[in-house]
């Protein structure tokens, strides 16, 4: 059984198009997280959710807006889709607010072409 | 701006040797972990360090932290192929103020031949 499960692994868009990613995690816990990485492997905290709670809400473009109908789930919704916004976006989860560590998902790849 | 910086940014070693990946931080921290990444796979916990602690293990994993001085170290003694991997630290801020909010290096990119 996989714990953090993402879909799709990998997303090929055209510019300007609005897409979603999907995640779901069946390990009980109550924080979810989404992190991107870019072309260098850098890897940076986009939001986390706390039981479906918005607390962590970095300098994002509001293009970028998650979702977490309940604590097991964790979208991600891009509009208008940028060359730059090309990465890995990783979702991950930790039993509660504030505790480590985290589990991944296996990412999935997003090209804009 | 990048918390955790690892070096070197690559590594290639012989099987059987041992690997040192080192990381330096900038602010105060309630803990440090390290984690692997395969090719193309998500990111998986390898061990977690807190700040009262100066050195950990954990089989072949060997961690140390020196608070004074901002750094940690990853020591994998005899390495194997399968550790063929890129290796991050993260660390998690002081204060209870991170909400689990980890900053990641950019990471040390290890190769172990057969």
């Amino acid at each position: 059984d996989t714990a953090v499960s993402q879909t799709p692994k990998y997303l090929v868009t055209q510019m300007g198009n609005d897409k979603s990613i999907k995640c779901e995690q069946n390990l009980g816990h109550d924080t979810m997280y989404w992190y991107k990485q870019d072309s260098k492997k850098f890897l940076k905290i986009m939001f986390s959710y706390n039981n479906k709670e918005l607390i962590i809400n970095e300098t994002v473009p509001n293009r970028f807006s998650p979702k977490s109908p309940d604590k097991a789930h964790l979208n991600l919704h891009i509009n208008s889709l940028e060359l730059g916004d090309s990465a890995v976006y990783f979702c991950a989860s930790s039993p509660r607010q504030g505790s480590s560590p985290l589990h991944f998902g296996n990412g999935t790849r997003l090209t804009v072409t | 701006s990048q918390q955790g910086e690892e070096d070197p940014q690559a590594l290639s070693i012989q099987e059987g040797e041992n690997a040192t990946m080192n990381c330096s931080y900038k602010t105060s921290i309630n803990n440090l972990q390290w984690y692997r990444q395969n090719s193309g796979r998500g990111l998986v916990h390898l061990i977690l360090i807190r700040s009262n602690e100066r050195e950990k293990h954990s089989g072949r994993l060997r961690v140390t932290l020196d608070t004074s001085k901002k750094s940690s170290s990853l020591l994998i003694t005899a390495s194997r192929a399968a550790d063929t991997a890129s290796y991050f630290c993260a660390t998690d801020g002081a204060g209870g103020t991170s909400y689990g909010k980890l900053t990641f290096g950019q990471g040390t990119i290890l190769t172990v031949h057969p």
